[in-house]
């Protein structure tokens, strides 16, 4: 199947700061991305849904201004944490779509594991 | 979103069946899909079947999926210790976004 990869796979950072997670489509291009949010023993909540070139829809609930998203190649997307608080400790996936496959068709990244002290 | 519930506990000794349950409430999902997810690590795609499907299965694995009743199981025969992880159901939605239950954390007795 196709490789979706996240980078880093884990940070700490601090209080106040903005932290930038990435995800790369390798071997696909892929036009829509989904980034998601997963508290502990909880199931994955969808944050918003990524397309190249064009502006992130967010779901209901999730600050747009906190949580940046930029899609500017059919290969990368970038989600940056702004101003990070503890709150924001969680572990963050993204999800790749190949452009023109099926909805089926959607591949994970390994997440990144954010901790804010 | 939708609702997708699932028990959140199973436990099983090895070489036993598993079974997984899972019930959705959006009729008109397209797709239906199993997801492992081992410790800090992200989602493996399992599998999924399509709604028009009632069974669906490959190798170890067989998706079972009620629609009347809006209710999806997995089974997992012959049950192995490297089975031991939490399983997420989700439906796809008509607007192509992926929406998952709570996760089953199975655990497999040696």
């Amino acid at each position: 199947g196709a490789v979706v990869s996240q980078h880093p796979s884990w940070v700490i950072c601090k209080s106040g700061t903005s932290v930038k997670i990435e995800c790369r489509s390798l071997d696909f291009q892929a036009t829509t991305m989904f980034w998601y949010r997963q508290f502990p023993k909880q199931s994955l909540m969808l944050m918003a849904t990524s397309n190249e070139g064009s502006k992130a829809t967010y779901e209901q609930g999730v600050e747009k201004d906190k949580f940046l998203i930029n899609h500017a190649s059919l290969t990368l997307s970038t989600l940056t944490v702004t101003s990070a608080h503890p709150e924001d400790s969680s572990f963050y996936i993204c999800s790749a779509r190949e452009v023109w496959a099926r909805a089926t068709e959607a591949f994970f990244g390994q997440g990144t594991r954010l901790t804010v002290v | 979103g939708e609702d997708v519930e699932q028990s959140l506990f199973l436990s099983v000794r090895e070489g036993d069946s598993s079974v997984i349950n899972c019930t959705y409430t959006d009729s008109s999902s397209t797709y239906l899909y199993w997801y492992k997810q081992e410790p800090g690590a992200g989602l493996q795609l399992l599998t999924y079947i399509f709604s028009n499907m009632d069974m669906k299965q490959d190798q170890r694995l067989t998706v079972l999926l009620n629609k009347k009743d809006k209710h999806l199981s997995l089974r997992i025969a012959d049950t192995q210790t490297g089975d031991s992880a939490i399983y997420f159901c989700a439906e796809l939605d008509n607007f192509n976004k992926f929406y998952f239950g709570s996760g089953t954390k199975l655990n497999v007795k040696p």
